[in-house]
């Protein structure tokens, strides 16, 4: 099964921040990657897909970038509505496997 | 607008089976693959197991935890998928949520399963 990593597992920032989460796949998995933010008591939502296209309807300070074994998703200019806890999701091979999950808080 | 709509969680003992339906709305049901994915409580996200489009065989693919014990179909007549969840352990208490489209896209709004004696 291809493990993912995230890091760090979690970061506290403050509005108007560059924020920049990490996601490790432990073999190549080409672009086959998703980015998911997850309020609390909320269902996740997908901003990228393919590891660099914005989902329609995401605000563009949300970017991703990557292949292979190594990606990064970034924020460019935190919002209050961005606190949450962002996952990745491998699609490259099954199982599909997420990241354990980066939470994102106010500093 | 895409829905999706997860019932039949509740309490069930250790052993027992039960049964959620996702009933979907929003756009062509039988066009989509068709995922669960589950979330046990302040735990991360877990891949539970997806289901083709007939268009693709509609064949299934699961997780190693749930293999054998979990089975993913669909009735593309009234656009619901189900989860068929047997011999349910304590460690399968969770959020599951029902997903549409390979890679997963969209997400219902998940229903709670806890497996308690």
């Amino acid at each position: 099964d291809i493990q993912m990593t995230q890091s760090p597992s979690s970061l506290s920032a403050s509005v108007g921040d560059r924020v920049t989460i990490t996601c490790r796949a432990s073999q190549g998995i080409r672009n086959d990657l998703g980015w998911y933010q997850q309020k609390p008591g909320k269902a996740p939502k997908r901003l990228i897909y393919a590891a660099s296209s914005l989902q329609s309807g995401v605000p563009s300070r949300f970017s991703g970038s990557g292949s292979g074994t190594e990606f990064t998703l970034t924020i460019s200019s935190l919002q209050p509505e961005d606190f949450a806890t962002y996952y990745c999701l491998q699609h490259n091979s099954y199982p599909h496997t997420f990241g354990p999950g980066t939470k994102v808080d106010i500093k | 607008e895409v829905q999706l709509v997860e019932s039949g969680g509740g309490l069930v003992q250790p052993g027992r089976s039960l049964r959620l339906s996702c009933t979907a709305s929003g756009f062509t049901f039988g066009d989509y693959a068709m995922s669960w994915v589950r979330q046990a409580p302040g735990k991360g996200l877990e891949w539970v197991g997806f289901i083709r489009s007939k268009a693709y065989g509609g064949t299934t693919e699961y997780a190693a935890s749930v293999k054998g014990r979990f089975t993913i179909s669909r009735d593309d007549s009234k656009s619901i998928a189900y989860l068929q969840m047997n011999s349910l352990k304590t460690e399968d208490t969770a959020v599951y949520y029902c997903t549409r489209g390979w890679p997963v896209e969209y997400w219902g709004q998940g229903t709670l399963v806890t497996v308690s004696s």
